[in-house]
């Protein structure tokens, strides 16, 4: 079946600071793939998502890049503040399915003030 | 904002005995899900249900029985808790679109003693 993989697994920056997290998976046949993110004592939240015919997705200061060719995406967060800090989950879903998601095991940023 | 609402927010049980985790949404969504999330990896889709008094098994549902008696409440249910089970336990809800985004409650952690 699908597997996702995010990587790094964990990261600390100061704030202001730009990151970048970088997410793969394996079926060609997924379509789409939404973020969600968990802030520290919350619930898991959606953040942003791509589909398989996108490039390219920009939320204020997320920014989501996707490459088909290469089964890989990037989500970049710019002028990261102090409530940034959460997991961040990629998953993907494959076409077909009625909603059914494969997620990553998260990545877990710290920004320091 | 969606509501899901899961109980207990924790709980310890031994080995061997049944344990049952509630869940219930406000949404008026068709389908709902349990996640596992286990410590370094992602969340696993374990049963879901797209209607009432129907459920359907996910990537890993051994050990596991769900429930859906109505739409707004879904229950997870392990008859014989094993020590393997101990994990955050999350039930989310969505509409029926694919890509309808997961509206996740704030998890459950079990430990199985």
């Amino acid at each position: 079946g699908e597997q996702v993989e995010q990587l790094p697994s964990s990261l600390i920056v100061q704030e202001g600071a730009s990151v970048l997290i970088n997410c793969s998976y394996t079926d060609s046949a997924s379509v789409y793939f939404p973020w969600y993110k968990q802030e520290p004592g919350k619930r898991l939240q959606f953040i942003i998502d791509i589909r398989s015919n996108m490039e390219r997705k920009q939320n204020q200061r997320l920014t989501l890049l996707f490459d088909k060719k290469t089964k890989h995406l990037s989500l970049h967060i710019t002028a990261t503040q102090p409530g940034d800090s959460a997991i961040y989950f990629c998953s993907a879903r494959l076409s077909g399915s009625f909603n059914k998601l494969t997620f990553g095991a998260g990545t877990r940023l710290a920004v320091c003030p | 904002e969606a509501a899901v609402t899961q109980s207990p927010r924790s709980k310890v049980a031994v080995t061997g005995g049944k344990v049952t985790l509630s869940c219930h949404q406000t949404n008026n969504h068709d389908y709902m899900y349990w996640y596992r999330q286990d410590t370094g990896h992602g969340l696993r889709l374990i049963h879901y249900s797209y209607v009432a008094d129907s459920t359907e098994k996910g990537d890993i549902p051994d050990g596991y029985k769900a429930s859906r008696p109505s739409q707004e409440n879904f229950s997870l249910i392990l008859e014989l808790a094993s020590l393997s089970q101990t994990a955050v336990y999350f039930c989310a809800s969505s509409g029926r679109d694919r890509g309808d985004t997961l509206y996740f409650g704030a998890g459950t952690r079990l430990s199985v003693l």
